[in-house]
């Protein structure tokens, strides 16, 4: 069976602080990953993903993501969040028919 | 806005009652997706469409839950005899559905059962 398992499930940092956190799936055959944000209030919005190739992908506002098949991970890196950055942060993965296996979010708080 | 629209966004309904959502997604998608989220949890799939085929659901998609997307555009989540359990997020997606593509979502449906 496909699953995704987010570990972190709230993360408190001090703005300025790097961020890391992990995305763990397990899925047969080819598989997609994604990271999405849910800012307070608003709809999922996608962060980043990796089809194939360079297993490190850049998404928006300075987000970055590693997928290391080895250890079926696909962390979510920030070298310094800000106090925007406070959101639920999703990773999700999909099969061929595009149908989204969603982690079960990490709740991140960034104080001032 | 040419996002996903979802109608209405918030529904309290008895318990026992129907009620219907709608989702219009983004123009040029021919998929679009149904998932539920409840608290604490990440969205989990319901159904989706191939424009107006209905080609997988869930498990959790019970008897009383129906979808339909009757000429390939927007799509309707119709819940009967509603129960609290189904209190949740309703969130509608779409996509191109070629090779590898991306779901934008819709802001959703709070459904609560009172």
């Amino acid at each position: 069976a496909q699953s995704v398992s987010q570990h972190n499930h709230h993360v408190i940092l001090s703005e300025a602080a790097s961020l890391e956190l992990g995305c763990n799936y397990s899925y047969g055959g080819t598989v997609n990953l994604f990271w999405y944000v849910q800012y307070p209030g608003q709809h999922l919005q996608l962060l980043l993903k990796y089809f194939s190739g360079d297993p490190l992908v850049k998404g928006i506002k300075g987000f970055e993501a590693e997928f290391i098949k080895s250890k079926f991970s696909f962390n979510l890196r920030k070298p310094s969040v800000q106090w925007s950055d406070t959101a639920e942060y999703f990773c999700a993965g999909a099969g061929t028919a595009s149908k989204l296996t969603f982690g079960t979010g990490t709740r991140l708080q960034v104080t001032l | 806005d040419t996002g996903v629209s979802q109608n209405p966004r918030h529904k309290i309904t008895k318990r026992g009652q129907n009620v219907t959502f709608r989702c219009d997604p983004i123009s040029e998608h021919n998929r679009l997706y149904w998932y539920r989220q409840t608290l604490g949890q990440g969205p989990e799939f319901l159904t989706y469409f191939q424009n107006e085929a209905q080609l997988e659901k869930s498990r959790l998609l019970s008897d009383r839950f129906s979808a339909e997307r009757p000429k390939g555009s927007f799509s309707t989540l119709e819940i009967q005899r509603t129960e609290q359990g189904d209190s949740a997020m309703y969130l509608c997606a779409s996509s191109r559905g070629q090779g590898n593509s991306e779901a934008f979502f819709g802001q959703g449906t709070r459904l609560t059962v009172v």
